[in-house]
């Protein structure tokens, strides 16, 4: 079954940088895109970026443009999504999640980045 | 962007009543004679999980008091008849433009 499993919790200080991972298992990694979602504390989910693993190619929200890295590593099956310059308002629960047809199908279990000096 | 605006944003529901979402696109989502509309649930701690995808297409191990419905612009998750089981969050999302947009979310509360 397809699994994605993504790092554990990080604690950051305000103007570093985060990277989180996203395993995938259970199907070919570089058949399906990988999405990123984040989730402020009771908020919403906020659609952050996209990469292709075939190619490489990315797009991220302009609201995130400048701040965020999506890459992948083929051999390892596994993304990473990497938000520099972070600020308390990124603390959050950072998703992966598979791309299917214009939708999502399956999501990691989430990673919690807290920013706080 | 394609902006989702989801009603109501809270649901107390009696266990057992039917239970209805609204979700209103700012654009048509129709594309190449598809609509990439999804309905997901997120319960208390948990991943979302997708119910619903393409306005009326339930996800495997879905239970059939779940429905969606829809068309161009103005799409509805209808559940039979809540249980327990069902609080949580609901959100809508498009996939037809890009970038993905979510709804704000839909709070379903047991009375």
């Amino acid at each position: 079954q397809v699994q994605l499993v993504q790092s554990g919790a990080e604690v950051k200080k305000p103007g570093a940088s985060v990277r989180v991972s996203c395993k995938a298992s259970g199907y070919t990694f570089i058949s399906y895109g990988l999405h990123w979602v984040r989730q402020a504390p009771g908020q919403g989910l906020d659609w952050m970026a996209w990469i292709n693993p075939d190619n490489g190619n990315t797009k991220s929200s302009q609201k995130f443009q400048d701040r965020v890295t999506i890459t992948r590593d083929t051999s390892a099956s596994t993304a990473y999504m990497e938000l520099s310059s972070l600020r308390s308002e990124d603390t959050a629960v950072y998703y992966c999640a598979r791309d299917v047809s214009s939708s999502i199908d399956s999501w990691g279990q989430g990673t919690l980045v807290t920013v706080s000096s | 962007d394609v902006v989702m605006t989801q009603s109501p944003l809270s649901l107390p529901v009696t266990l057992g009543q039917p239970a209805s979402i609204s979700c209103r696109s700012s654009q048509s989502l129709v594309y190449n004679e598809n609509t990439y509309l999804n309905w997901f649930q997120q319960r208390p701690g948990q991943s979302p999980r997708r119910l619903i995808y393409k306005v009326s297409n339930r996800d495997s191990g879905v239970p059939d008091r779940f429905s969606g419905s829809g068309s161009g612009t103005d799409f509805t998750l209808k559940i039979s008849r809540v249980e327990a089981e069902d609080v949580g969050l609901y959100y809508c999302m498009q996939g037809t433009h890009w970038p993905p947009t979510f709804g704000q979310g839909t709070k379903l509360e047991i009375k």
